[in-house]
């Protein structure tokens, strides 16, 4: 059964870095052929896709985000992780990794899910 | 980047009801389509894929279809454990989506 888990703090200041982990059992990162993803969801808002990556390093970010992103991978660990930079506010929310297993070329539909974080920006 | 809106926003059914929402795509996506159920504090749950393929473990009364900018997610007879918020998501190009239907209970 394939699992995710994220963690990282619940509370990042505002200008800080929001980091998260996430922690996959039941599958290889590096030896699936599946991209892993994170999205975000702010209270009562839709769901947003912030990025998605290969075990290889190639990773695809959205366009649309204000803040800056990096997302890496390590597979010794089988894990990989959101770096989101100067924060606000509006960078509130529950974040979620998944696993990209339809997919299209480099883009994909996710059918495994962590429970999500809730991270809230505030001094 | 590509809009996915969807509508309506909210829908109020009975059990046993047949239920449709609609997704349009900004451009054209071709089949390149997911929907998503989510409960309150769930995580989303994969329902949907390439615009008509069901997700292994879904029930057969979750039926999508559509190509290029519209798209329907059907529900066939409503069951207590469908009232839910439902999601599209594009992922032809990178990734959008849609601002959710809520189905509640009429």
């Amino acid at each position: 059964q394939v699992q995710l888990q994220e963690s990282g703090p619940g509370l990042v200041k505002p200008s800080g870095t929001l980091s998260l982990t996430c922690t996959v059992s039941g599958d290889s990162i590096s030896s699936s052929h599946y991209y892993w993803g994170w999205m975000r969801q702010p209270p009562g808002k839709a769901l947003e896709w912030i990025g998605s990556i290969y075990h290889t390093g190639v990773k695809y970010q959205n366009p649309s985000l204000t803040s800056p992103v990096s997302i890496s991978v390590d597979t010794s660990k089988n894990q990989f992780s959101l770096d989101l930079f100067s924060v606000t506010a509006a960078d509130t929310a529950v974040y979620y990794c998944a696993r990209g297993g339809r997919t299209h070329y480099d883009f994909q539909a996710f059918d495994y899910w962590g429970r999500g974080a809730q991270v809230t920006v505030s001094s | 980047d590509i809009q996915m809106t969807q509508s309506p926003s909210t829908l109020s059914a009975s059990v046993g009801d047949r239920v449709t929402i609609t997704c349009r795509a900004s451009q054209s996506i071709s089949r390149w389509l997911a929907w998503y159920q989510q409960k309150p504090g769930k995580a989303p749950k994969l329902l949907i894929y390439e615009a008509s393929s069901l997700e292994s473990g879904v029930p057969s009364r979750f039926s999508g279809s559509g190509s290029g900018t519209e798209f329907t997610l059907t529900i066939s007879r409503l069951q207590p454990d469908d009232f839910a918020t439902y999601y599209c998501q594009q992922y032809n190009t990178y990734s959008t989506f849609g601002q959710g239907t809520k189905v509640e209970i009429k």
